[in-house]
């Protein structure tokens, strides 16, 4: 079973650091982009950035790039999604979700999604 | 960047209505088009690919259709468990794949 499974919720002040992960299972994890999607409190969905975990290339949404960094460690199929420097409007929820690298049809589409992560940043 | 431009925002709908979303494309996307349907307090799930064609599970009362840059969701008999928001997503312009803006659809 395709699973994403994604860390659990965080309160953070802002200034703070934080990383947040996401691990998959169930598939072949090098074969995936792992795209994140922000969700801001009664927003829509917004793209921020995906990785390929096979060679870490990454692809930024121009919006958050700079503001956040994306990682991944295949060896324990994990993809991390990181600030060094938290602001009050970085509070949402985060989801992670797989998009075939070499897609055709349905899998060029985000067909599994994490649970999400909620963080919160407030002083 | 495209924008996809989701309307209505939100539809207020009797269970048995037939509800109509739209997203239009700010330029060619050809198929490349996704809804997602969203239920409150989880994650976004793929309901139609390829603007037409409905994922695995997804009852038939659910269609998509495109129309150049214009594509459409149907819901052509609203049932209680359909009450959600739902998203559409291209996947034709890397590396950013827009979403459109979403449209709530509650009872009525």
């Amino acid at each position: 079973e395709v699973q994403l499974v994604q860390s659990g919720a965080e309160v953070k002040k802002p200034g703070e650091s934080l990383r947040i992960s996401c691990t998959g299972s169930g598939y072949s994890f090098t074969n995936y982009w792992i795209t994140w999607v922000r969700q801001m409190p009664g927003k829509g969905l917004e793209w921020m950035a995906r990785i390929d975990p096979s060679d870490s290339y990454i692809n930024y949404n121009p919006s958050f790039e700079g503001h956040v960094t994306v990682s991944v460690d295949k060896s324990v199929t994990t993809a991390y999604l990181q600030w060094n420097t938290l602001k009050a409007s970085d509070t949402a929820l985060y989801y992670c979700a797989r998009q075939a690298i070499y897609c055709s049809s349905r899998s060029c589409y985000l067909d599994y999604w994490g649970q999400g992560t909620l963080v919160t940043v407030s002083s | 960047d495209i924008q996809m431009t989701q309307s209505p925002s939100f539809v207020s709908a009797s269970v048995g209505d037939r509800v109509t979303i739209t997203c239009r494309a700010s330029q060619g996307i050809s198929s490349w088009l996704a809804w997602y349907k969203q239920e409150p307090g989880k994650a976004p799930k793929l309901l139609v690919y390829d603007a037409s064609t409905l994922q695995s599970g997804v009852p038939s009362r659910f269609s998509g259709s495109r129309s150049g840059t214009d594509f459409t969701l149907t819901i052509s008999s609203l049932q209680p468990e359909d009450f959600a928001t739902y998203f559409c997503q291209e996947v034709n312009t890397y590396p950013v794949l827009g979403f459109g803006g979403g449209t709530k659809v509650e009872i009525k």
